[in-house]
């Protein structure tokens, strides 16, 4: 089935770096979603992203939706210990839900 | 609480047993999934239910086998044709039947196989 390619695979930043994983299809999205997994932990829903362009904020977290609806950005200012995991998009297909392969983030205090 | 439970949360099989994994909801979503997760890779989806009494093969169904005789229950077996059980295996609910929701996923299941 189709799937989101995401990048990168991994991320190593320093405490109060920046810090953006992509994820991009070959087709169109009809929607997206975030989540993040904490080492040793389960996804946890962050965000569904829907329109053309949009672009939604949490705190320290921005999330992008592309103007073809064919890719999709997490933007993660002044990065925080608690930041640590890995990130996944999700994409809703003929009635499943397929995962990217994640970018997992780790930081150093 | 409202919430998906997997049990158990750890298991050990040894090689050609079946074994069952167990995902309850009471959230009463209409929605269900499976996934396998290897050390460091992304989530495979293995199968998935929108309805009561159907289901649909994911990418990787060989040797997995599936139920959904309530709405609340998604029993994930594990036979002993699948090659390479060893994994971490996370159960997944979303409210709406054919609508893309919020997924709440479970502890999951560290199997091994010794």
């Amino acid at each position: 089935g189709q799937q989101v390619m995401q990048i990168p695979q991994y991320q190593h930043v320093q405490e109060g770096e920046d810090f953006t994983t992509y994820c991009n299809s070959s087709t169109t999205l009809s929607n997206i979603q975030w989540y993040k997994q904490r080492p040793g932990g389960h996804p946890v829903f962050l965000i569904q992203l829907v329109k053309s362009g949009e672009v939604k904020k949490q705190k320290r977290l921005t999330f992008q939706f592309g103007e073809a609806k064919k890719n999709s950005s997490l933007h993660i200012t002044a990065t925080q210990t608690t930041d640590v995991g890995t990130y996944f998009c999700a994409e809703y297909n003929n009635n499943d839900m397929r995962f990217g392969a994640g970018t997992r983030l780790t930081v150093k205090p | 609480d409202g919430g998906i439970t997997q049990s158990p949360k750890y298991l050990f099989r040894k090689e050609g047993q079946n074994v069952t994994l167990s995902c309850e909801q009471n959230l009463n979503h209409d929605a269900m999934y499976w996934y396998r997760q290897d050390p460091g890779q992304g989530l495979r989806l293995i199968y998935y239910s929108q309805i009561v009494n159907d289901f649909q093969k994911g990418d990787i169904a060989e040797g997995y086998s599936v139920s959904r005789e309530k709405k609340e229950s998604f029993p994930l077996t594990v036979t002993s044709a699948q090659k390479n059980p060893t994994a971490f295996y996370l159960c997944a609910s979303s409210m709406g039947a054919f609508r893309w929701l919020e997924a709440f996923f479970g502890q999951g299941t560290r199997l091994t196989v010794v």
